[in-house]
């Protein structure tokens, strides 16, 4: 089955840059769903389609996806961004979608 | 303002049945697929099933398939996980999602939980 791979944890300082890897094969002829899941909380949509931003997540969150890995990267990071992040895609060989293994932003 | 909510959590014992239900709202329903999505208690999210918005076309994982059943009915706007044979590894907080093809789960709903103990 497909796998996707992502760091465990990932830290930031206030106001830096937060990168997230989602890392499959040739992931970047899939397209790439973006997740952020505050504790106790459902998902939220932050990035479709690899790139694009729902309506009301801010500009910071942006996404990429190429290769073997996608990125979610979230430019100054507030307190507000600490939260579990997850990658989606559809593995169209088998008809399954499949999670990420999830990343942890902590906001030093 | 679209609304997902689900219901039919319960404490069940192993090799069990259940069905959970996902009432939606706020948006014409057939026209959207559904998907469920699960979480286990401090893990991460899994894919479970999804169904089209007229039913006829359903995936599962295959941690589910052959156990649990998805369906909808557009007439009342809601969505079904009928789950059996339940084991301790099927405790989780199930989510239903509204799929809007390539824009991702874009709605959720707030879970309900299924217990599987004895």
């Amino acid at each position: 089955s497909y796998v996707l791979t992502q760091p465990p944890s990932v830290s930031v300082a206030p106001g830096q840059t937060a990168r997230i890897t989602c890392g499959g094969n040739n992931i970047g002829s899939k397209t790439v769903h973006w997740y952020q899941q505050r504790p106790g909380q459902a998902p939220v949509l932050v990035v479709y389609g690899d790139s694009d931003r729902p309506s009301g997540i801010p500009e910071r969150f942006s996404g990429s996806n190429s290769g073997n890995a996608a990125t979610l990267t979230i430019s100054r990071v507030e307190a507000g961004d600490e939260a579990d992040y997850y990658c989606l895609v559809w593995d169209i060989s088998i008809d399954h979608y499949v999670f990420g293994t999830g990343t942890k932003v902590t906001v030093l | 303002e679209v609304h997902l909510v689900e219901s039919g959590g319960v404490v069940v014992q192993p090799g069990g049945s259940l069905r959970l239900s996902c009432a939606a709202s706020g948006f014409t329903f057939e026209d959207y697929a559904m998907h469920w999505v699960r979480q286990a208690p401090g893990k991460g999210l899994e894919w479970v099933s999804l169904i089209s918005g007229d039913g006829g076309t359903i995936y599962y994982a295959d941690s589910v398939k052959g156990r649990f059943t998805v369906s909808r009915d557009n007439s009342k706007n809601s969505l079904y996980l009928l789950m059996s044979s339940l084991t301790g590894e099927d405790t989780a907080l199930y989510y239903c999602a509204r799929w809007r093809g390539t824009g991702g789960l874009d709605h959720w709903g707030q879970g309900t939980l299924v217990t599987v103990s004895s």
